[in-house]
């Protein structure tokens, strides 16, 4: 099994540009997390999903959008890029939070430097 | 929304000493997973502990939670160079919604 995948590993920005980050989990999890991390700061929530066709906020959503069309895939998308987004990206995912197996799965991470 | 904070940030030991570092929270909980974050890696998952448990073990993992001080804490015991990483709580309300929330962590260091 792959477990969670992220796509790309790196990617480099020019202000103003947009791209879309893809995480794909191949466990047939419910629950799916987009998460940034900046030194000093820990993991900040971008956005989540509980189910398919559904996402809601998390702690710093502001400047990027997301969506979860299939289960499997949950996609990241920063319309406008800006250097305060240059960081590195997680994705996670898991069961639902009340079943016994709920442990979270992370991908490896997308570094992205907006220039 | 729920979150934990790590103490202390940062811990540095020697191999075959053992390392200590707590998690607290500000309300009640379901449940609570310690995970490791090696350097530039993803989080990996080591350990959950429900509120209606108080010590939980897996190999040289050790995590007590104590509801009444809304806290827990993680040991790992004869600490290898191996184990320096980063360690996160995450404590988990169902009342809170389904996010899943980090803090800043603990850096350990572990030197031969």
């Amino acid at each position: 099994n792959a477990g969670v995948t992220q796509t790309p590993k790196f990617r480099v920005l020019k202000t103003g540009q947009s791209m879309t980050l893809l995480c794909a989990q191949d466990m047939n999890h419910e629950y799916m997390y987009w998460y940034r991390q900046d030194p000093g700061m820990g993991l900040r929530l971008i956005h989540y999903s509980v189910g398919e066709g559904t996402t809601a906020k998390g702690e710093v959503p502001d400047g990027y959008n997301v969506s979860r069309l299939k289960k499997q895939n949950f996609l990241l998308g920063l319309e406008s890029a800006a250097p305060s987004q240059t960081s590195v990206y997680f994705c996670a995912s898991s069961y639902k939070a009340s079943t016994p197996n709920t442990e979270a799965f992370f991908g490896q991470g997308t570094r992205l430097t907006v220039v | 929304s729920q979150q934990g904070e790590e103490d202390p940030q940062a811990l540095s030991i020697q191999e075959g000493e053992n390392a200590t570092m707590n998690c607290s929270y500000k309300t009640s909980i379901n449940n609570l997973q310690w995970y490791r974050q090696n350097s530039g890696r993803g989080l990996v998952h080591l350990i959950l502990i429900r509120s209606n448990e108080r010590e939980k073990h897996s190999g040289r993992l050790r995590v007590t939670l104590d509801t009444s001080k809304k806290s827990s804490s993680l040991l790992i015991t004869a600490s290898r160079a191996a184990d320096t990483a980063s360690y996160f709580c995450a404590p988990w309300n169902s009342n809170s919604g389904y996010a899943l929330n980090f803090g800043k962590g603990t850096s350990l260091l572990v030197t031969p």
